[in-house]
């Protein structure tokens, strides 16, 4: 079985410009979790989407917004980068009922 | 806010030693993770934890949940340098929200051979 995969997995962008990131989940799992980890602040809960509905929204601002799509695929987008978005985003999926979460090996993005 | 406060930050270890992590919670555990990270890479899954006093062992690595000090602790038993990398936990904010999970800032780990 496929592992959750995350595209693309380095990014440079330029602060103001905004960022598009995409995670696919392993079969069978329709929910997807995604997290922010910086060296600072650590890991970080964003959102999570299940069924196309976000079910849970971590404390970040509006600038970070995401889908899913009826195939589960997931993407989230920043607006108007900031050099403080510049980390490590992680997706993971999940099996309905499942603890594990499976994580992707995450996209990272470098704001200068 | 649930925060959970991983020690020590860092632990350099020979091979062959062993060696324990801790997570504690400032709230109730209601679900306790445990992944392992490469630097830089996504994270491995190691080990969930449900209830008070719940052990699980996978190879050599064995966590166990002391739900009444709201902590836990992970415990790798003769250290290879397989075992290298960045040791989180995390956990659920409440009953059923396994998918949002909150995490510790890690314990990095570094095995001599």
């Amino acid at each position: 079985k496929a592992g959750v995969t995350q595209t693309p997995r380095y990014l440079i962008k330029t602060r103001g410009q905004q960022v598009t990131l995409s995670c696919s989940p392993i079969s069978g799992h329709r929910s997807v979790s995604w997290y922010q980890q910086t060296p600072g602040q650590g890991l970080q809960f964003l959102f999570e989407y299940f069924s196309e509905t976000q079910r849970n929204k971590g404390n970040f601002p509006g600038r970070f917004s995401g889908r899913q799509f009826s195939n589960s695929r997931s993407e989230m987008n920043v607006s108007t980068l900031e050099l403080g978005d510049s980390a490590l985003y992680l997706c993971a999926s999940s099996r309905q009922g499942a603890y594990e979460q499976y994580f992707g090996p995450g996209t990272r993005l470098t704001v200068t | 806010s649930q925060e959970l406060e991983q020690s020590p930050q860092s632990l350099i270890v020979q091979e062959g030693k062993n060696l324990t992590i801790n997570c504690t919670s400032s709230k109730t555990l209601y679900g306790l993770y445990w992944y392992k990270q490469k630097y830089g890479e996504g994270l491995i899954f190691l080990m969930m934890l449900q209830k008070g006093g719940e052990e699980k062992s996978h190879e050599k690595i064995t966590a166990k949940l002391d739900e009444k000090k709201q902590q836990s602790s992970l415990h790798i038993t003769a250290s290879q340098p397989s075992h290298a990398g960045i040791y989180l936990c995390g956990a659920d904010g409440y009953r059923g929200s396994n998918y949002k999970l909150t995490f510790g800032k890690g314990t990095l780990l570094t095995v001599n051979p």
